[in-house]
């Protein structure tokens, strides 16, 4: 079946760090990859997506690029702030599927 | 600007008291999802619904029910079978069939047991 795997946490990192969290998959077809990303205490927010091979998506500094080859969906961000602290989810939405399949989340902290 | 609201934000219950959560979108989705959050754990699905008047069971059903009368609503009970639950819950809404699209999710509610 689907799954999806992403690097275990915590991750702390100091202000202006680069950021990379790991996420890989395994589906059959043409999955399309999400970002998420969950403050204290809130819900999940969309923070990118990407929905074909070697698509990159982008928002508030952060990236990933999907990589059918390495089946991978990874997190950057050049320089991180302490706004970042949160914890991402990495997931992935199949054709005919009925759910979304989460990783188990990372919690990011980053110190000022 | 269109939206899912989860109602209250947070919720005391007594032991052997059933409770209500509330979940509303305005964003026209069919589908709808509750999920079960507990401290530095990922999501696990309680109770899903692609239409109305129909849903099927997630991964941990026991001790929860659920209805779908209205596409906008899709309300959680969780009932004195439930034995354990504290926790933040948190709704989802989505299109259905449409995997490139994502989740759209409320704010959450959380639950604590007195």
């Amino acid at each position: 079946g689907n799954s999806v795997t992403q690097m275990e946490g915590p991750v702390t990192l100091s202000e202006e760090a680069f950021l990379t969290i790991n996420c890989t998959y395994t589906a059959t077809g043409y999955p399309s990859l999400f970002w998420y990303v969950q403050y204290p205490g809130e819900g999940l927010q969309l923070l990118l997506k990407a929905t074909k091979a070697d698509d990159k998506g982008s928002n508030k500094g952060f990236e990933a690029t999907y990589r059918k080859e390495t089946t991978s969906f990874h997190l950057e961000k050049g320089s991180v702030q302490v706004s970042d602290s949160a914890v991402y989810f990495c997931a992935l939405g199949a054709s005919r599927a009925q759910k979304l399949v989460f990783g188990q989340g990372t919690r990011l902290t980053i110190n000022p | 600007d269109g939206g899912i609201t989860q109602s209250p934000k947070y919720l005391f219950r007594k032991e052997g008291q059933n409770v209500t959560l509330s979940c509303e979108q305005n964003l026209n989705h069919d589908a709808m999802y509750w999920y079960r959050q507990d401290p530095g754990q990922g999501l696990r699905l309680i109770y899903y619904s692609q239409i109305v008047n129909d849903f099927q069971k997630g991964d941990i059903a026991e001790g929860y029910s659920v209805s779908r009368e209205k596409k906008e609503s899709f309300p959680l009970t969780v009932t004195s079978a439930q034995k354990n639950p504290t926790a933040f819950y948190l709704c989802a809404s989505s299109i259905r069939d449409a995997p490139g699209e994502g989740y759209t999710f409320g704010s959450g509610t959380r639950l604590t047991v007195v």
